[in-house]
């Protein structure tokens, strides 16, 4: 069974602290890996990694892949109470789906 | 900045009854999906659809699910007898290429089974 597994659960930071996000994953077939913000409702993109070594970056926020130990980091630097949300991580696989972690809840405190 | 549309935002429904939700995706998108999420749990995919068929559905899409692109605009996922559990979140989302970075996620329907 595809598995996606992100830690920490929670995590309450103050402002200008950096945050690593941390997705681990096991899946057949896998295409790619995606993070996503959830703020209210929906998912939105931030980024997406399929090629290990390679840092995606924009603005505060950096992203990495690991193939061969099968998983992935967010970084987010000096952090401001606009990123408090839910970050998900999701796998791509085959069949066009994507298999969700349950979430890091970032509350970043001013 | 294009978007997809879902509607109802929250629907409450009697057990047993069916419900559609409807989407209307981005205009030059041919991937489809629908998602769900129980509250305090992860985002699930139900069903994808491309070229007016079915591409992959998860063991939860079952024979109550239906989905429909009716007039090459809507999306809808019809429930035929909701139950309890099938109270959640669900998100529909598009994409041009099917991959994940052109996915695009609605603000979702909240589903609530009383």
């Amino acid at each position: 069974e595809d598995k996606v597994v992100q830690s920490p659960l929670s995590l309450v930071v103050h402002e200008g602290d950096t945050v690593t996000l941390n997705c681990s994953y096991e899946v057949t077939n896998f295409r790619s890996l995606l993070w996503y913000k959830q703020e209210k409702k929906a998912p939105t993109f931030l980024f997406m990694l399929t090629s290990s070594g390679i840092e995606k970056k924009s603005g505060r926020l950096s992203s990495i892949l690991d193939k061969k130990e099968l998983f992935s980091i967010l970084n987010i630097t000096a952090t401001q109470t606009g990123d408090s949300a839910v970050y998900l991580c999701a796998v791509e696989v085959r069949g066009n789906k994507l298999v969700f972690g349950a979430g890091t809840i970032l509350r970043v405190k001013s | 900045e294009p978007e997809v549309t879902q509607t109802p935002s929250h629907q409450v429904t009697q057990m047993g009854q069916e419900v559609i939700l409807r989407c209307v995706p981005i205009s030059n998108h041919l991937y489809f999906y629908w998602y769900r999420q129980i509250l305090g749990q992860k985002v699930e995919f139900l069903v994808s659809f491309y070229n007016n068929e079915i591409s992959e559905k998860s063991e939860i899409f079952d024979d109550q699910f239906s989905v429909e692109r009716p007039d090459g605009s809507n999306f809808t996922l019809k429930i035929r007898s909701t139950k309890l559990e099938d109270s959640a979140m669900y998100f529909c989302a598009s994409s041009l290429t099917g991959s994940g970075n052109t996915i695009y996620f609605g603000e979702g329907s909240w589903l609530t089974v009383v």
